[in-house]
């Protein structure tokens, strides 16, 4: 079975910290996602990669940023964290093809105060 | 850019009762897949929908994509307890992109 890891299960930050959310997966998928999820809104995209240094803005970039240096890690910086940040965010994973399901980590509940 | 609607929203429903979501689009979908999210969990992927009329089976679950691909639908016979959760359809965007309904939140009364 393929695992996603997300370094925390818990977060709390405060507002204008610099935040690095971690993932790490083990099965050499080529894309890996970051999504947040809040209730009423479902799961927004705010950035993908599918490859090594290659990243891509998804619908909700703004305030966030990514860092792929190695295939298997794929990191989300809040560069300066404001409470609207405050989220579940979820890391996933695909292979290479279109026609795959996604892989999802457990999540990261972020609370920024 | 594309979009996936997906309703109801939420659903209660007896144990032992069926269940419906349903998903629709504007426009044709290239594929559908379907996840599931349990309570305090994370989403975790059924199945995946790419032919015209297709219909798919898992148990109580059945999984059909409509003739024009444009809807999708999840079906569970005779609910359980264990069925809880909210409900997603996704569906390819452009590039890479997987588009998500916002859900369908199931719960079940023992």
């Amino acid at each position: 079975d393929v695992k996603v890891t997300q370094s925390s299960r818990y977060l709390v930050k405060r507002t204008g910290e610099k935040v690095f959310l971690e993932c790490v997966q083990d099965m050499d998928h080529e894309n890996m996602f970051w999504y947040r999820q809040d209730p009423g809104l479902g799961l927004r995209l705010i950035y993908f990669s599918y490859d090594v240094k290659m990243k891509e803005k998804g619908d909700i970039p703004e305030g966030y940023s990514v860092s792929r240096e190695k295939k298997e890690r794929f990191s989300l910086i809040l560069e300066s964290a404001s409470t609207n940040q405050t989220s579940m965010y979820l890391c996933a994973t695909r292979r290479g093809s279109l026609y795959y399901g996604y892989t999802f980590g457990s999540g990261t509940r972020l609370t920024v105060v | 850019g594309q979009q996936v609607m997906q309703i109801p929203q939420y659903q209660h429903v007896q144990e032992g009762e069926d269940f419906t979501t349903y998903c629709n689009s504007s426009t044709t979908l290239s594929n559908i897949q379907w996840y599931k999210q349990r309570p305090g969990g994370h989403p975790v992927f059924l199945i995946q929908l790419v032919k015209s009329g297709e219909v798919k089976k898992q148990k109580r679950l059945t999984f059909q994509f409509g003739e024009a691909k444009k809807n999708s639908s999840l079906h569970i016979t005779a609910t359980q307890t264990t069925d809880v959760g909210t409900y997603f359809c996704a569906s390819q965007g452009g590039s890479e992109k997987l588009v998500f309904g916002k859900g369908t939140k199931l719960t079940v009364n023992p």
